[in-house]
């Protein structure tokens, strides 16, 4: 089966520690992205690659650093520099940037105590 | 005010009811539009793309009216399990990639 695979479902972190956060997809798609969902908002980009070995910042970067190296793989890294980190992180894919469809993972909760 | 617009609800109907969403959006160089319905504490997921022709899938009918900048989602026969949010998504594909996703609107059918 193909699709996007987010790990832990659930994360617990204690405040001044970094944590990363895993997302895989097996769809052959060139673009991923990270988004992050407080209650009652919209989804929010954090980062997007179009393709291996290059991302941009989305439009709340700050306290997040992410990865490219394979293109099944787009790990985030939430830093204890993001200073309000409780949140629902969505992984999605795509063919390619801009007008295609987006895959979404199952999702990591992440709570920081 | 935001770039994409919803209202939040909730949405509370019958079953079998007929309802409509509304989705406002600022930027006329916006080029892709879908819907995307999102099950509470799950991940959303695509109901359907929108046309400028208009489309229609089963129930769902999703319209487009790029004069007014804005999409529409109505759902006809309400069932018990269209309960969900529904976020209305909003692709600018020139000056840079940009996705915007509304905050959803609230539905609940009952019986």
């Amino acid at each position: 089966d193909g699709g996007i695979t987010q790990s832990p479902k659930y994360l617990f972190r204690k405040e001044g520690q970094n944590v990363t956060l895993s997302c895989e997809q097996n769809l052959n798609h060139d673009a991923m992205y990270w988004y992050r969902q407080d209650p009652g908002q919209g989804l929010r980009l954090i980062y997007y690659s179009q393709i291996v070995n290059d991302f941009q910042k989305g439009d709340i970067a700050e306290g997040y650093s992410v990865s490219r190296e394979k293109k099944e793989s787009f790990p985030l890294t939430v830093t204890s520099a993001q200073k309000n980190p409780t949140a629902f992180y969505l992984c999605a894919s795509s063919i390619g940037i801009g007008s295609n469809e987006q895959f979404f993972g199952p999702g990591t909760r992440l709570t920081v105590l | 005010r935001k770039e994409v617009e919803q209202d939040p609800g909730p949405f509370n109907v019958p079953e079998g009811a007929t309802v409509a969403f509304n989705c406002t959006y600022s930027n006329s160089a916006s080029q892709s539009f879908f819907w995307y319905r999102q099950d509470c504490r799950k991940e959303p997921k695509l109901l359907m793309s929108v046309y400028s022709s208009g489309n229609e899938d089963g129930r769902f009918t999703a319209q487009l009216n790029r004069a007014s900048q804005y999409i529409s989602l109505l759902i006809r026969d309400s069932k018990l399990s269209d309960s969900a949010t529904y976020l209305c998504v909003v692709n600018r594909g020139t000056g840079g990639f940009k996705t915007i996703f509304g905050a959803g609107t609230r539905l609940f059918v009952k019986a």
